[in-house]
């Protein structure tokens, strides 16, 4: 178990430029989540991925975002025309079933729009 | 739409001490899940407690319990015996039990603060 990974750390970008974040969940969890944390907030559920199927969307994921998981493993999520407002820390997670298991979440992408 | 409140957004406790952290939320469901997570600064979240609301025993992990009042929707977390590694952002969150999303809803957090 070598947790969940993301990439990059931290991505600073400028307004209008799209952005491409990594997730890659422990091996053997078939879901995977993303949510959005800004500061002094607790994190605010995007999407979710069950497999490669995404089964739930937040009303928070605009038409800019856009989310993969190619072949259930790792994920993308895509920001496109990047906004000010989108600066935040995007923590990704899996699970290995529902209910009362916990999420694993990685480390997290800090976004900062300039 | 389910929600969850932390009324303290931060809270400082001296070492080797008790501290309770509260809770509350919001639902109209009777299946569902609670959970504690701990985000020490800099590092990733982890699970510190869960309950199972169908569950009349509170749930209790090492030095953490917590008190879940399920008429009152209240989930507080005490941490007894107080250690500097406790100090953290602690997150309560809900979860539906079926009903299809499986999405875990977040309050705003407490710091916890733990005094030398």
């Amino acid at each position: 178990d070598t947790g969940v990974s993301q990439n990059p750390r931290h991505k600073i970008t400028k307004r209008g430029q799209n952005v491409t974040f990594r997730c890659d969940p422990i091996s053997e969890h078939n879901r995977l989540y993303w949510y959005r944390q800004t500061l002094g907030q607790g994190p605010e559920f995007l999407t979710y991925f069950q497999n490669e199927a995404q089964l739930e969307k937040s009303r928070l994921l605009s038409d800019r975002f856009s989310a993969e998981r190619p072949k259930g493993s790792f994920s993308t999520l895509e920001i496109q025309r990047t906004e000010q407002g989108d600066s935040a820390m995007y923590l990704c997670a899996s699970s290995l079933s529902a209910g009362p298991t916990p999420l694993h979440f990685g480390n997290g992408t800090r976004l900062t729009v300039t | 739409a389910q929600t969850v409140t932390q009324s303290q957004p931060e809270m400082s406790v001296q070492e080797a001490e008790t501290v309770t952290l509260s809770c509350t939320y919001d639902t109209s469901e009777s299946d569902y899940y609670l959970f504690w997570y701990k985000q020490p600064p800099s590092r990733q979240m982890i699970l510190v407690i869960r309950q199972e609301a169908y569950k009349q025993q509170n749930a209790t992990e090492n030095r953490f319990s917590v008190n879940f009042q399920k008429a009152a929707k209240s989930f507080s977390l005490k941490i007894s015996d107080s250690q500097l590694g406790d100090a953290a952002m602690y997150f309560c969150a809900y979860r539906s039990e079926g009903g299809g999303s499986e999405k875990l809803v977040f309050g705003k957090g407490t710091k916890l603060t733990v005094n030398p």
